[in-house]
């Protein structure tokens, strides 16, 4: 399976709202709700912030919301945050007990 | 609060056996709530899923990886294991374990481990 295709990188101001997409095929995200989406700083392990496209793991801020439509995902940061500077990656079930990930949009707070 | 630590040679000769353990503390390695999982990412790129395995009854690879991984658990130890042969300078990485509860997200991640692949 090809990766998916996210943005190298996107930008926003504090306060400000930054969405960051992600696009796969009829066969990972327009076929599975199994859209996931992870943060990653500078030297960290990867933080899991949704999942099934539109769920937030319990401590992840309310400020960050996922949506689909076809076969793109996208990640709404609202009111960002100087913390949110970080590599955001999605990710899909891709079926065949596969999942495949983006190649990662490094998110600047202006 | 489950936590992972991987370990393992920093350092592998082309052509040889990368073998890594992930150690896993804190909860109860042996309730049988998750699956277990190895996933790598290129220095500056992004990640790449290895393979998962449900307590060694169920192993899932990577197609493109399958002919050369092998992952294992020992709940004994509370230890997961992978073992990737005939290594290129290619497969040099942070190699992280996670756990999933679906095959579809990871939610709990190890440190990570570089592994450089170099003679």
């Amino acid at each position: 399976q090809s990766a998916l295709a996210q943005p190298p990188s996107a930008s926003g101001s504090p306060g400000h709202s930054v969405t960051i997409s992600c696009t796969g095929t009829s066969s990972d995200i327009g076929y599975y709700n199994s859209v996931s989406w992870y943060q990653q700083h500078p030297g960290k392990a990867p933080k899991l912030m949704i999942y099934e496209v539109t769920k937030r793991p319990s401590g992840v801020p309310g400020r960050f919301s996922g949506s689909k439509s076809g076969n793109t995902a996208s990640l709404t940061v609202s009111g960002l945050q100087a913390e949110d500077e970080a590599v955001y990656y999605c990710s899909s079930y891709a079926g065949n007990n596969n999942v495949i990930f983006g190649g990662g949009t490094k998110l600047t707070v202006l | 609060q489950l936590q992972l630590q991987e370990s393992g040679p920093g350092l592998v000769k082309p052509s040889e056996t990368l073998s890594l353990t992930c150690t896993v503390s804190g909860g109860s390695f042996s309730s049988g709530s998750f699956y277990w999982g190895w996933l790598r990412q290129p220095p500056g790129k992004g990640l790449e899923w290895i393979a998962t395995t449900y307590y060694s009854e169920s192993l899932y690879y990577n197609p493109s990886l399958k002919s050369r991984v092998t992952i294992s658990v020992d709940t004994s130890k509370n230890q997961l294991s992978l073992r990737l042969t005939s290594v290129t300078a290619a497969d040099t990485a942070i190699y992280y374990c996670a756990t999933t509860p679906d095959l579809a997200r990871y939610d709990y991640w190890g440190q990570g481990i570089l592994v450089t692949v170099s003679s």
